[in-house]
C-alpha cells in the first residue's frame, strides 16, 4: 500500500524567494517518486522523477527534489520563484514492480507575489 | 507528435443522463489510465487498461462506471445515470508500457458538471 502527504495545501512566496513544497510518502516497496505541475484548466506535466541512483534530482524550470529514504520525503525546491511558477503541484509515488499506477498527494497550490 | 487527447473538454449533463468521456493516447502508447480529480483534491486512480483488456479497476466505483479500450479507437470512460457527486475533472494518461519508471503523459482532462 502507498500514500502521499503534501504538507500545506497553499503556499505563498514572494517573487525571487525560495520555493519549498513538502512531500512525504509511505510505501511498502522501494518507491518511484514524481512531481507534477498543473496549470489552470490543463493536465499534469511531469516536473521530475526519482527512480534509482542519485538522490538529488533536477527537473524542468529550475526545480529539483531530493529523495531522503530515512525521512521518507521528496521535497520540491526552487531557489528563486518566478511569477510563472504559480500553479498546483502534485507529488506522486508508484511502487517498484507495481507498474505505472500513481498514488497522488492532495496537491499544493503555489502562489507567487510580486 | 500529438499528446494525449481528451474530448470533450467540458461536458454538462443533467442528473440521470449518461456521460461518455474519450481519450486517445499518445502515438505508440498502448496503456491507458483514468484518474478523477474532485474539487480541491488530488487525483484518484480509477482504472488501468491495455488494448481490449482491463488490467486494474480497483479505483472504479462498482456501479454506473465502466471503461473500455477497444482494439481500434479511443478509450471510453462511461458513467451511467450521473449524479451531482460525479462532477469532477477526469484525466486520462498513457504510457508506452508498464515499465515502472516510464512516466505517464496526461491529457488536459474532461470537466464534467452534473446539474
Amino acid at each position: 500500500a502507498q500514500s502521499v502527504t503534501q504538507l500545506g495545501s497553499h503556499v505563498s512566496v514572494s517573487e525571487g524567494a525560495l520555493v519549498l513544497l513538502r512531500c512525504n510518502y509511505s510505501s511498502s516497496v522501494p518507491p518511484y517518486l514524481f512531481w507534477y505541475v498543473q496549470y489552470p484548466n490543463q493536465g499534469l506535466q511531469l516536473l521530475l522523477k526519482y527512480t534509482t541512483g542519485a538522490t538529488l534530482v533536477k527537473g524542468i524550470n529550475g526545480f529539483e527534489a531530493e529523495f531522503k529514504k530515512s525521512e521518507t520525503s521528496f521535497h520540491l525546491t526552487k531557489p528563486s520563484a518566478h511569477m510563472s511558477d504559480a500553479a498546483e503541484y502534485f507529488c506522486a509515488v508508484s511502487g517498484r514492480y507495481a507498474g505505472n499506477m500513481l498514488t497522488f498527494g492532495g496537491g499544493t497550490r503555489l502562489m507567487v507575489k510580486p | 507528435n500529438a499528446g494525449v487527447m481528451q474530448n470533450p473538454r467540458h461536458l454538462v449533463r443533467r442528473r440521470g443522463q449518461e456521460a461518455r468521456l474519450r481519450c486517445s493516447p499518445m502515438k505508440g502508447h498502448s496503456h491507458v489510465y483514468w484518474y478523477r480529480q474532485l474539487p480541491e483534491e488530488g487525483l484518484k486512480f480509477m482504472v488501468y487498461l491495455q488494448k481490449e483488456n482491463i488490467i486494474d479497476e480497483s479505483g472504479m466505483p462498482k456501479e454506473r462506471f465502466s471503461a473500455e479500450f477497444p482494439k481500434e479507437g479511443p478509450s471510453i470512460l462511461r458513467i451511467q445515470q450521473v449524479v451531482r457527486g460525479d462532477s469532477a475533472a477526469y484525466f486520462c494518461a498513457s504510457s508506452p508500457g508498464q515499465f515502472e519508471n516510464s512516466p505517464l503523459h496526461f491529457g488536459n482532462g474532461t470537466r464534467l458538471t452534473v446539474t
